[in-house]
């Protein structure tokens, strides 16, 4: 089934620790995101690929870093985790007629 | 600073119709989007409005006025399955959505 697929669902960290959360793709969509949606916030957008080889800063991208070696793949990575990023983060891409968002399944992260 | 402002929550009757408003403030316009996210799943495209007026898509449609910075998403014949949050988002000049915080539409019968 074509879409965008999220890894892991769900993860408990420690503070301190080195986390990737890992998003794949197979509608070859040049542009993909990464947000984290908090309760009471709308969806921020933490980095973006307008296509393979180039990223940019979102509207909160501390603490995250991200890479975009080929279309397919746009993992994003929390090198120290604080007890702050506990949050869903939603990894998504943009096409369509209209440039809509098609967004993965979301992966839970709680950070202790 | 750029803003979407929509009502954090609305109930309404199964069968009858709901109107859930979306005002924005935002560097530019690019078109206006409504999803869907149901709980502990991930938002869906609904509707998209880029000129003034209204967009039809079965029982929901989507109206737009830019002169007014405004929107809203209509959802007729309600039914158990629309209880969720709806969201709205503006494309700005730069191309970047700006979110709101989601409309939680509950559905009783």
């Amino acid at each position: 089934i074509a879409g965008i697929t999220q890894a892991p669902t769900s993860q408990i960290l420690a503070a301190g620790r080195r986390m990737t959360l890992r998003c794949t793709q197979d509608m070859r969509h040049n542009a993909m995101y990464w947000y984290r949606q908090d309760l009471g916030l709308g969806l921020r957008l933490i980095h973006y690929s307008n296509t393979a080889g180039t990223t940019g800063k979102g509207e909160v991208p501390d603490g995250y870093s991200v890479s975009r070696a080929n279309t397919d793949d746009f993992p994003l990575t929390l090198a120290s985790a604080v007890p702050s990023q506990t949050s869903v983060y939603f990894c998504a891409s943009s096409g369509g007629n209209t440039g809509e968002l098609f967004f993965g399944e979301g992966s839970r992260l709680t950070v202790l | 600073g750029q803003n979407i402002d929509q009502p954090t929550e609305m109930t309404a009757t199964e069968g009858a119709i709901v109107q859930i408003n979306c005002t924005y403030q935002t560097s530019g316009f690019n078109g206006l989007f409504w999803y869907q996210q149901h709980a502990g799943e991930a938002p869906t495209f609904l509707s998209y409005n880029v000129l003034d007026g209204l967009e039809e898509k079965g029982r929901f449609s989507s109206f737009l006025s830019r002169s007014k910075g405004y929107s809203y998403l209509l959802l007729k014949e309600l039914q158990m399955k629309d209880s969720a949050s709806y969201l709205c988002a503006v494309m700005d000049s730069n191309y970047q959505l700006i979110w709101g915080a989601g409309t939680k539409l509950i559905i009783k019968p």
